[in-house]
């Protein structure tokens, strides 16, 4: 079946400090990979995506690419700020199982000044 | 271009009561998916509905949950006779398609808690 496993947390960093959140997958076709931002109170917004393998999605300085081979998925900042202390997620997508999304289990991310 | 919208945004019930959440997709969209959210949890698929379909609900709990799309209106997710077990983060989001490659719009949640 799908799932994603996603590196626990809580990470706190320092201001300026280089990011890495790990997500490995597996799936039974050919996934999207999402990365989500939940800020406090507030709903999921879509960081980036990759649709096929090799692709690399970046959004506001974040970067991740879609390694088939590895089957994961790592998000990275190569300097963070406090304003992007917030739960981060993981998740695919998948048509061949309906198209609902599955998620890990989400990674708190502290930035401190 | 208005977002998900999703109402109420915190919902207070005793145990026995029933929950009314509703989701309206954003403008365009046909597709819409409820999740839960638990403490310190992932989101948890629920159900993924069509204009008066409901296409998928594997992650709907067999009791007490029920969900549907009309053709006029929001999106309902109903869960009768309440238990704490229910208290939860529930979001709603929407696709134009269903295309696995296409994003979810999530809306801002509503947050249940069950007395």
């Amino acid at each position: 079946g799908n799932s994603v496993t996603q590196m626990e947390g809580p990470v706190t960093l320092s201001e300026e400090a280089f990011l890495t959140i790990n997500c490995t997958y597996t799936a039974t076709g050919y996934p999207s990979l999402f990365w989500y931002v939940q800020y406090p109170g507030e709903g999921l917004q879509l960081l980036l995506k990759a649709t096929k393998a090799d692709d690399k999605g970046s959004n506001k300085g974040f970067e991740a690419t879609y390694r088939k081979e590895t089957t994961s998925f790592h998000l990275e900042k190569g300097s963070v700020q406090v304003s992007d202390s917030a739960v981060y997620f993981c998740a695919l997508s998948d048509q061949n199982t309906g198209n609902q999304f599955y998620f890990g289990t989400g990674t708190s991310l502290t930035v401190i000044p | 271009n208005a977002g998900v919208m999703q109402n109420p945004r915190h919902l207070v019930r005793r145990r026995g009561q029933e929950a009314r959440l509703r989701c309206s997709p954003m403008k365009g969209h046909s597709h819409v998916y409820w999740y839960r959210q638990l403490p310190e949890e992932g989101l948890k698929f629920m159900v993924y509905l069509q204009k008066e379909n409901i296409i998928d609900e594997s992650g709907m709990p067999k009791e007490r949950f029920s969900a549907e799309f009309p053709k006029e209106g929001p999106s309902i997710l109903r869960i009768q006779q309440v238990v704490r077990g229910d208290s939860a983060a529930y979001f709603c989001a929407s696709s134009p398609s269903k295309q696995s490659y296409n994003e979810q719009f999530f809306g801002p949640g509503t947050r249940l808690t069950v007395l």
